[in-house]
């Protein structure tokens, strides 16, 4: 089944430091999503891309994905404290499933004030 | 507007007792999704419905485990007699998908989620 790699594991910064999860599959994908889950919490949307080498920004979060669409990244310029949280890829399967989703293991944050 | 209830909150069983999550989607939302979560884990798959369409099962890890989604709307996931590793909390999402260039959106809105624990 499809497999999506997500590194880093884990990433502590300074409030104000930037920050950045990668997302790496060994197949190409149709698609990927990004979730954001605070502690806590549930998964919430942030964003899908579906072009190669498609670029999106909200507010500080830069989205990515690669030109193979084999890879995609999130950026986050100068951190917040709010930005706590599991940051969480996903990537649809081709064919007949395209509803089905898998995530990957996501990147816990922490920022320090 | 309403989001996606799940409910229980939170569910404390014994071992080898059933167990019953209900999942309430948004309204007219065509696809469900159940996803299991354990304790720093990530999401995995369980099972999932599009509109009148056979689900896709192919997650369930083991036939303990059925969901059932009544007229296209609420759904319910059954643990048979519940094991400890089945401890978690079970994500239940709905969405709209919509065909685009490339492909589908598919933004999906995640229930709080019912905890889950096997005593």
């Amino acid at each position: 089944g499809q497999q999506v790699m997500q590194i880093p594991q884990y990433q502590h910064v300074q409030e104000g430091e930037d920050f950045t999860t990668y997302c790496n599959s060994s197949t190409t994908l149709s698609n990927i999503q990004w979730y954001k889950q605070r502690p806590g919490g549930h998964p919430v949307f942030l964003i899908q891309l579906v072009k190669s080498g498609e670029v999106k920004k909200q507010k500080r979060l830069t989205f990515q994905f690669g030109e193979a669409k084999k890879n995609s990244s999130l950026h986050i310029t100068a951190t917040q404290t709010t930005d706590v949280g599991t940051y969480f890829c996903a990537v649809i399967a081709g064919g007949t499933s395209y509803g089905k989703l898998t995530f990957g293991q996501g990147t816990i944050l922490t920022v320090h004030p | 507007g309403a989001g996606v209830s799940q409910s229980p909150s939170n569910k404390v069983t014994e071992k080898g007792k059933d167990v019953e999550l209900r999942c309430d989607p948004i309204s007219g939302h065509t696809a469900l999704y159940w996803y299991r979560q354990s304790l720093g884990q990530g999401l995995e798959f369980l099972i999932y419905f599009q509109g009148n369409s056979a689900p896709d099962k192919s997650g369930l890890p083991s036939d303990r485990f059925s969901a059932e989604r009544t007229g296209g709307s609420v759904s319910t996931l059954t643990i048979q007699r519940t094991q400890q590793e089945d401890s978690a909390v079970y994500l239940c999402a709905s969405s709209f998908p919509i065909k685009i260039a490339g492909g589908r959106y598919n933004e999906q809105f995640f229930g709080p989620g019912t905890r889950l624990t096997v005593l």
